[in-house]
C-alpha cells in the first residue's frame, strides 16, 4: 500500500498571513499529484493536477510546487482570507485508475 | 448546472440491513468512483467504473456492491456483510477513465450510521 503523508495535520493562521503545507508521496513510479480543497458541508473541489517535476501551478492566491524526485509537493496560500478555511487534500497516482489520498491538512483562518 | 447528486444526505440503518446510496451525474463523465472517509484516514476507494456495464473493486470492496447500468448512475449498496459500515461516503466522477491526471468532481456525500 502506498502512503501519502500530509503535514501538518491542522494549523491556525491569522488573516492576512501566508502559509504553506506539505504532501509527501513515494518518489518511484510517479504519474500525477492532485490537490483538492474541501470546505465544511461542501464537496471537495479540485485545485491542481500536477504531472511534471518542477511544475508550479497558481490559482489566485493559492499556488503549488512539485518535486517528484524527492517525493513532495508544497501548497502555498498568500494573504490568507477566512474563505480559505478548509481541509486541503492531496492525492497521488502512479499510472493506474486509482488515487491514494492523504489525511488532509485542516486550515483555520483566524479573523 | 452540471454536477453530482448524492442521496440521501443522512441515512440510518439497523444492523443486518442492506442500504443503497444513490449517485447521479449530469456531466457526461465516463468514469465514476465511490470513496469512504473515516476519521483520521484518507479517502479510500471502494469501487470504480470506467464505462457502462463495467466496474472494478477498489481497495476496500468487501461488503459493498455496485452497478453501472446507465452512464449517469452509479449506486452503491452497503450490505450486511460490511463489518463497519458507519462512515461518510463520497461519489466522484472524471471525464475519462484513468484517474492519473483526470480531475475528480465530487458529490456532497452521504453519511451512513448503523444503529
Amino acid at each position: 500500500i502506498l502512503n501519502v503523508e500530509q503535514s501538518p495535520q491542522s494549523l491556525h493562521v491569522q488573516e492576512g498571513d501566508s502559509t504553506n503545507f506539505t504532501c509527501s508521496f513515494p518518489s518511484s513510479n510517479f504519474y500525477a499529484l492532485h490537490w483538492y480543497r474541501w470546505e465544511t458541508a461542501k464537496s471537495p473541489e479540485a485545485l491542481f493536477v500536477m504531472t511534471l517535476n518542477g511544475d508550479e501551478k497558481k490559482k489566485g492566491r493559492i499556488s503549488a510546487t512539485l518535486n517528484t524526485k524527492e517525493g513532495y509537493s508544497y501548497l502555498y496560500i498568500k494573504g490568507s482570507q477566512p474563505e480559505d478555511s478548509a481541509t486541503y487534500l492531496c492525492a497521488f497516482n502512479f499510472g493506474n485508475e486509482k488515487l491514494t489520498f492523504g489525511t488532509g491538512t485542516r486550515l483555520t483562518i483566524i479573523p | 448546472d452540471g454536477g453530482i447528486t448524492q442521496s440521501p444526505k443522512y441515512l440510518f440503518r439497523k444492523e443486518g440491513q442492506n442500504v443503497t446510496l444513490s449517485c447521479e451525474q449530469n456531466l457526461n463523465h465516463d468514469a465514476m468512483y465511490w470513496y469512504r472517509q473515516d476519521p483520521g484516514q484518507g479517502l479510500r476507494l471502494i469501487y470504480y467504473s470506467q464505462i457502462v456495464n463495467d466496474f472494478q473493486k477498489g481497495d476496500i470492496a468487501e461488503g459493498y456492491s455496485v452497478s453501472r447500468e446507465k452512464k449517469e448512475s452509479f449506486p452503491l449498496t452497503v450490505t450486511s456483510a460490511q463489518k463497519n459500515p458507519t462512515a461518510f461516503y463520497l461519489c466522484a466522477s472524471s471525464l475519462t477513465a484513468g484517474a492519473g491526471a483526470n480531475v475528480l468532481t465530487f458529490g456532497a456525500g452521504s453519511r451512513l450510521t448503523v444503529l
